[in-house]
């Protein structure tokens, strides 16, 4: 069992938004950064978003981060056949010195 | 162009040893963050080790005591030795230049799979 929490899996149809969740505790998201990893079945991880809400280069702006207190958000907008993946969030937890990720979201695009 | 490549990997029987390698290019292991990821066949991330840019080492709770994490700045390569190796270790490994604490992972290597069994 993950110490972020995400939803196991979303839904929605093509062109609609989804919202993926990331709670965590005072020790992890409400005292560092968070990021969001991207996994199409079979390959590796994908940085979709750093520092909360940073994009990478090449990351489309359908794809927005959030963090308030100890939760973060994941934001797809416009979704795309191709945006089906398992969405991880990540964080340092600095009580415990260790880093983590949340037990992942599975998204299906109708 | 950064490359991540994970070499190291196979069958071993509990309680075994192996080392797993991440040789880097495009950039300088020793001035960077590296950090090692497993994924359980079917199931989530998790985070395994880290070390700093000043030879700080971390690890996950389940591997500490076990697993090793190296750096051999010449080839530029990170290590991860494995030892008492159990089925739960079962897994894809990955090496990731970043890290948690800062701006997350950027590359991520092929990953290597390393399969625990008698």
């Amino acid at each position: 069992q993950s110490v972020l929490t995400q939803p196991p899996s979303v839904s929605a149809s093509p062109g609609q938004r989804v919202t993926i969740s990331c709670s965590g505790s005072s020790s992890n998201i409400g005292k560092n950064y968070v990021s969001w990893y991207q996994q199409l079945p079979g390959t590796a991880p994908k940085l979709l978003i750093y520092e909360n809400y940073k994009r990478p280069s090449g990351i489309p702006d359908r794809f927005s981060g959030s963090k308030s207190g100890t939760s973060a958000t994941l934001d797809i907008t416009g979704l795309q056949t191709g945006d089906e993946a398992d969405y991880y969030c990540g964080t340092w937890d600095g009580s415990l010195n260790v880093g983590m990720f949340g037990g992942g979201t599975k998204l299906t695009v109708l | 162009e950064v490359l991540l490549v994970e070499t190291g990997g196979g069958l071993i029987q509990p309680g075994g040893s192996l080392r797993l390698s991440c040789a880097a290019s495009g950039f300088t292991v020793s001035s960077d963050y590296v950090t090692w990821v497993r994924q359980a066949p079917g199931k989530g991330l998790e985070w395994v080790s880290f070390i700093s840019i000043g030879g700080v080492t971390y690890y996950t709770d389940s591997v500490k005591g076990r697993f090793t994490i190296s750096r051999d700045n010449s080839k530029n390569t990170l290590h991860l030795q494995l030892n008492s190796v159990r089925v739960e270790d079962t897994a894809m490994y990955y090496c990731a230049r970043g890290r948690l604490a800062g701006s997350g992972f950027d590359y991520w290597g092929q990953g290597t799979l390393v399969t625990v069994s008698s």
